[in-house]
């Protein structure tokens, strides 16, 4: 089934580690992005990509870093410089343009 | 930055009532998503309307983007419309699923 895949569904993180969540998708999108979410909030925008090897920064990028080496999978690494990583992290892919649609999320936890 | 307000925030409903979900926006936009997010945070796609009417079942969506407002209509609600409601807006066409998100709205559907 085509579809988005996140991994993991649940990371726990100790400070001061970066910590990178898994992002692929099989539905031939050409644009990807990352979400994250605090708790009673919307989501806020992170990083996209439009195309393979290009990315750009959303409204809350610092702390943050992405690749885009192949269409299908957009890492997100969560650095140490973040200071507050703890959130649900959704992943997202669009056509050009398009409806977006959504993986199932990372919940991450720092202790 | 485009604003994109949802009313009401809360909305307690019993089985089989009707409601009415808005949406407002501050600005001209290309697109408008409805999404429902269910309890385990995956957030499904319900409409993408950025201008018109449109059904699925029980649930129906108008967006007037010469007014900057969409409503999200539930018929004969259920306790699996439970959850929280996005709306979410694309600004230009340069920015290809760079949605800004309202802050949602949490339905509560009781049996």
């Amino acid at each position: 089934d085509g579809g988005i895949t996140q991994s993991p569904k649940y990371l726990f993180r100790k400070e001061g580690q970066n910590v990178t969540l898994s992002c692929e998708q099989n539905l031939n999108h050409d644009a990807m992005y990352w979400y994250r979410q605090d708790p009673g909030q919307g989501l806020r925008l992170i990083y996209y990509s439009q195309i393979v090897n290009d990315f750009q920064k959303g409204d809350i990028a610092e702390g943050y870093s992405v690749s885009r080496e192949k269409k299908e999978s957009f890492p997100l690494t969560v650095t140490s410089a973040q200071k507050n990583p703890t959130a649900f992290y959704l992943c997202a892919s669009s056509r050009s343009g398009g409806e977006l649609f959504f993986g199932e999320g990372s919940r991450l936890t720092v202790l | 930055g485009i604003q994109v307000e949802q009313s009401p925030p809360d909305l307690i409903l019993q089985e089989g009532a009707n409601s009415t979900l808005r949406c407002n926006f501050s600005d001209s936009v290309n697109n408008l998503q409805w999404f429902h997010q269910n309890p385990w945070g995956q957030l499904i796609n319900l409409f993408y309307i950025p201008s018109g009417t449109k059904q699925n079942g029980r649930l129906s969506a108008t967006t007037v983007a010469t007014e900057r407002y969409s409503l999200l209509y539930i018929s004969s609600s259920q306790t699996t419309d439970s959850g929280v409601y996005f709306c979410a807006v694309e600004v230009t066409t340069d920015s290809w699923g760079k949605l800004q998100f309202g802050a949602g709205t949490q339905v509560v559907v009781t049996p």
